[in-house]
């Protein structure tokens, strides 16, 4: 079973520049995550797709941020002007289950993006 | 004040020690606890889960809840080199919300 698979696993741009980051989750898993971690701080969740559906999005900073999953498959997240302080990893889970215990979080390895 | 704390280390160990990996929260509203190991440029992959206070065994690995003074433990026993790694406590609230929240970790060096 293929895993959760991120790209680009690194990318560098200026600020104000646009990055769009792919995520594809594991086959058949309905629930998609976003989470990211910046320089010294710990990993915080962005949002959760159910489907194509935006679930939470609590955890999304602002309005540069925009994250979609068309057809229910993979999703993409752009970051549109990128500012310094988006530097960070940004990570992508799934899950196959959302309410039954014990159904865990398969994380992908993550973007690195840096914003110069 | 953040809502989970945990000890960013480093911790070293000689090979075969017992380690002691801990985190404090401060909600109690989290009920689902759990234990990640990150290795370098890799994403986190779930090491325990538990949802009740009390201990879980898992071969070398043991977690433990105490909800009462919201504390959470991993214990590894007969630790190796392929241990290294930095290890993540997450939580999260009993709302069907799959949202985790995060320690900020603690990187692990085992000594061979």
């Amino acid at each position: 079973e293929a895993g959760v698979t991120q790209f680009p696993s690194h990318s560098v741009i200026e600020k104000g520049q646009t990055v769009t980051l792919r995520c594809d989750p594991i086959s058949g898993h309905d629930n998609l995550y976003w989470y990211r971690r910046v320089m010294g701080k710990e990993i915080k969740f962005l949002l959760h797709f159910v489907k194509e559906s935006k679930q939470d999005e609590s955890g999304m900073p602002n309005n540069r941020f925009l994250a979609e999953r068309t057809g229910g498959t993979y999703s993409t997240l752009k970051v549109q002007p990128a500012e310094l302080e988006d530097s960070g990893v940004y990570f992508c889970a799934s899950s196959q289950d959302l309410f039954r215990r014990g159904s865990p979080l398969h994380f992908g390895n993550g973007t690195r993006l840096t914003v110069t | 004040q953040k809502e989970v704390e945990q000890d960013p280390g480093p911790l070293s160990v000689p090979e075969g020690a017992i380690v002691s990996l801990n985190c404090t929260y401060s909600n109690s509203a989290f009920q689902y606890f759990m234990w990640y190991r990150q290795y370098s440029r890799k994403g986190p992959e779930l090491l325990m889960y538990t949802y009740s206070s009390g201990n879980k065994e898992d071969g070398r690995f043991t977690a433990q809840v105490d909800k009462s003074s919201k504390y959470i433990s991993l214990f590894i026993r007969d630790s190796q080199p392929s241990d290294s790694a930095t290890y993540l406590c997450a939580m999260s609230r009993d709302t069907g919300r799959r949202a985790l929240t995060f320690g900020s970790g603690t990187r692990l060096q085992v000594q061979p």
